[in-house]
This record gives structure tokens, C-alpha cells and sequence, in this order.
């Protein structure tokens, strides 16, 4: 069965620091992956997807995420973050058996220390 | 654009009593809307598919009775917690898929919605 494991319950970085969240994925075929980003008193905002193609995806906000298929790995990474992005982060990965339904991860939370 | 809205934001309510919450895409039109179940520190555990026009799809273990769902046009969906117990405390969202004609394209779109946090007592 398709899953999604997001190790990293919480991470606090620095501003100004990068970042990097983690995101494995079990996937029978080619998977289509996204990272979404979950503000409080906000919905759920697409950062990301990767259906095809170049294996380094940039997204919004500053973003960007690398699919390795040798490692499973669908990792977010950015090159420095401000106070702004404290939010939770969820990793998703498109059903197999369904172009509707998404998948998600269990979700990191990402502390900003100013 | 792309702006899905949910109401209430929050609502609380007494044990046994029902709940209504509406979900609307306000600047597109949707074919499907899925119901989603966040628990806290948790991610999001997908109730049921409703497609405009017909019956709700149901994820296995949730109970339909239980969470009604109706989606009587391209823009409006409504989950009624019916008999709330202190157990369906939640917080819940709904996402609205666009409607794409002619494209059988996988593209899994979807946008949320805000959530309602339903507290009952």
C-alpha cells in the first residue's frame, strides 16, 4: 500500500538558516509527490509538485524539492529561512488507484528562532 | 483565485445534537469535493469523495450515517456531523477539485479550505 513517512515530527532552525525536511515515499510506480504548507487559520497551500520530468522542482516562496527514486526521497529544502515560514509541512503522494485522492504524511513542524 | 471558504470557522455544540458545515469554492466550480479529519499534531485522514450530483464516497470506517455529505451544486458542499459525541471533536477540512473538461490528465489538484474545528460537549 502507498504511504508517505515524513521522519522529522518537529525541526527549529535559525532564520537565515537553511532547511531541509524530509519526506519517503512507497509508491508501486512513477509517483506524482507534492509538499504542501499548513498555516494556522489558513488552508492547506500547494508549495510544490513533481509529476515528470527534471527531478529538481522549485516552488513558491523560495522552495524547492529534489526526487530521488533511487532513495525514495522527496526532500524540501530551502536556502534560508525567515520567521514567516514556521508552519506545519505536509509531504503527499497522488493514489495510485485514484486521480482525486492525495495521500499525506504525517507532518513536520518547523519552528522559526529569530 | 482558485479561493475555497469554509463555515463556521469553528462551532461548539452539545453531545447528541447535529452540525452542519459548509464548504464553497467561491471562484471556480468544482466536480469533486473531498471531507478530510485532522487530528491534533496529526495529518489529515481523508473522510469521502463527493462528486456534484451524487452519492458521497466513504472511506473505509468512517460511517456515513454519521457524516452526512451532500454536494448539491458545483460550489457548495455540506458535512453534517449528526449525534455529535465528544469523540467527533475535530478539526475539519475540506479541498475542492476544479472542473476540468476534456482532461483525463492525473493532475490530483485540489485547494483547501481553512477548516472548521468542531468542539462538542
Amino acid at each position: 500500500a502507498q504511504s508517505v513517512t515524513q521522519p522529522d515530527i518537529h525541526i527549529t532552525v535559525s532564520e537565515g538558516a537553511s532547511l531541509e525536511l524530509r519526506c519517503n515515499y512507497s509508491y508501486g510506480a512513477t509517483p506524482y509527490l507534492f509538499w504542501y504548507v499548513q498555516s494556522p487559520g489558513q488552508g492547506l497551500q500547494l508549495l510544490l509538485k513533481y509529476f515528470s520530468g527534471d527531478t529538481l522542482v522549485q516552488g513558491i516562496k523560495g522552495f524547492e524539492a529534489e526526487f530521488k527514486r533511487s532513495q525514495s526521497s522527496f526532500n524540501l529544502r530551502k536556502p534560508s529561512v525567515h520567521w514567516s515560514d514556521a508552519a506545519e509541512y505536509f509531504c503527499a503522494v497522488g493514489a495510485e488507484t485514484s486521480y482525486d485522492k492525495v495521500i499525506f504524511g504525517p507532518g513536520t513542524s518547523l519552528s522559526v528562532i529569530p | 483565485g482558485a479561493v475555497v471558504s469554509q463555515h463556521p470557522s469553528w462551532v461548539i455544540c452539545k453531545s447528541g445534537t447535529s452540525v452542519k458545515i459548509e464548504c464553497r469554492s467561491l471562484d471556480f466550480q468544482a466536480t469533486t469535493m473531498f471531507w478530510y479529519r485532522q487530528f491534533p499534531k496529526q495529518s489529515l485522514m481523508l473522510m469521502a469523495t463527493s462528486n456534484e450530483g451524487s452519492k458521497a464516497t466513504y472511506e473505509q470506517g468512517v460511517e456515513k450515517d454519521k457524516f452526512l455529505i451532500n454536494h448539491a451544486s458545483l460550489t457548495l458542499s455540506t458535512l453534517t456531523v449528526t449525534s455529535a459525541h465528544p469523540e467527533d471533536s475535530s478539526f475539519y477540512i475540506c479541498s475542492a477539485r476544479p472542473l476540468s473538461i476534456g482532461d483525463f490528465r492525473p493532475s490530483y489538484e485540489q485547494y483547501f479550505g481553512p477548516g472548521t474545528r468542531l468542539t462538542v460537549t
